[in-house]
């Protein structure tokens, strides 16, 4: 079946430094490609996302690249800030056209992040 | 505006109880999804609504799990007879539509089955 792997499990970085998580995914028929920031006692919130016609998309400090021969997609935060502390899960899901209609998301299993002063 | 609810935040049973899980998605969302998060994982996907009818079931982990949605919005999760496996972070999600990607997450519930 479907599997989206994440790598690292934890991160550990610097205020300022860039930090880095990576996705690779199993289904050739996914098209889109989103990540999640998930704080402490909260539900997942949508920070970005990309769909399989471009291969880098960016907002501010964030920036997803996708890599659609090799199967994986990566997120990065630059200038990292105390507040980016969180769990990241990456997902994929196939084009709502082949999928009956529905976005069905199929996660990694999470990135802790903590960005140290 | 107002975000997806969920209730109750966290709720404690003993092995055997049943237990019914609310979900409130924004006004207007045709589409609801049910996820389990078990401590240290990522979501699993249970159960999906376009509006009151479950096309995809395919995630609930037993017939101990149901779910049903009325009037296309409140969504309720019962677990019946809890095993303690059942314990985790049942999260919920709507969205716009049955062709829009972007899903919106409430905060949760918490099950611990004693």
């Amino acid at each position: 079946g479907e599997n989206v792997e994440q790598h690292p499990s934890t991160l550990s970085v610097q205020e300022g430094d860039s930090a880095v998580i990576k996705c690779t995914y199993s289904d050739s028929a996914s098209n889109y490609f989103p990540w999640y920031k998930q704080e402490l006692g909260k539900g997942p919130q949508l920070i970005i996302d990309i769909r399989s016609n471009v291969g880098e998309k960016k907002d501010q400090r964030i920036a997803v690249t996708l890599n659609k021969t090799a199967k994986h997609f990566s997120l990065h935060i630059t200038e990292t800030q105390p507040e980016d502390s969180a769990v990241y899960f990456c997902a994929a899901s196939r084009d709502l056209k082949f999928s009956g209609g529905y976005n069905k998301l199929i996660f990694g299993a999470g990135t802790r992040l903590a960005v140290h002063p | 505006g107002a975000g997806v609810s969920q209730s109750p935040s966290n709720k404690v049973t003993e092995k055997g109880k049943d237990v019914e899980l609310r979900c409130d998605p924004i006004s207007g969302h045709t589409a609801l999804y049910w996820y389990r998060q078990s401590l240290g994982q990522g979501l699993e996907f249970l159960i999906y609504f376009q509006g009151n009818s479950a096309p995809d079931k395919s995630g609930l982990p037993s017939d101990r799990f149901s779910a049903e949605r009325t009037g296309g919005s409140v969504s309720t999760l019962t677990i019946q007879r809890t095993q303690q496996e059942d314990s985790a972070v049942y999260l919920c999600a709507s969205s716009l539509g049955y062709k829009d990607y972007e899903q919106y997450f409430g905060p949760g519930t918490r099950l611990t089955v004693t």
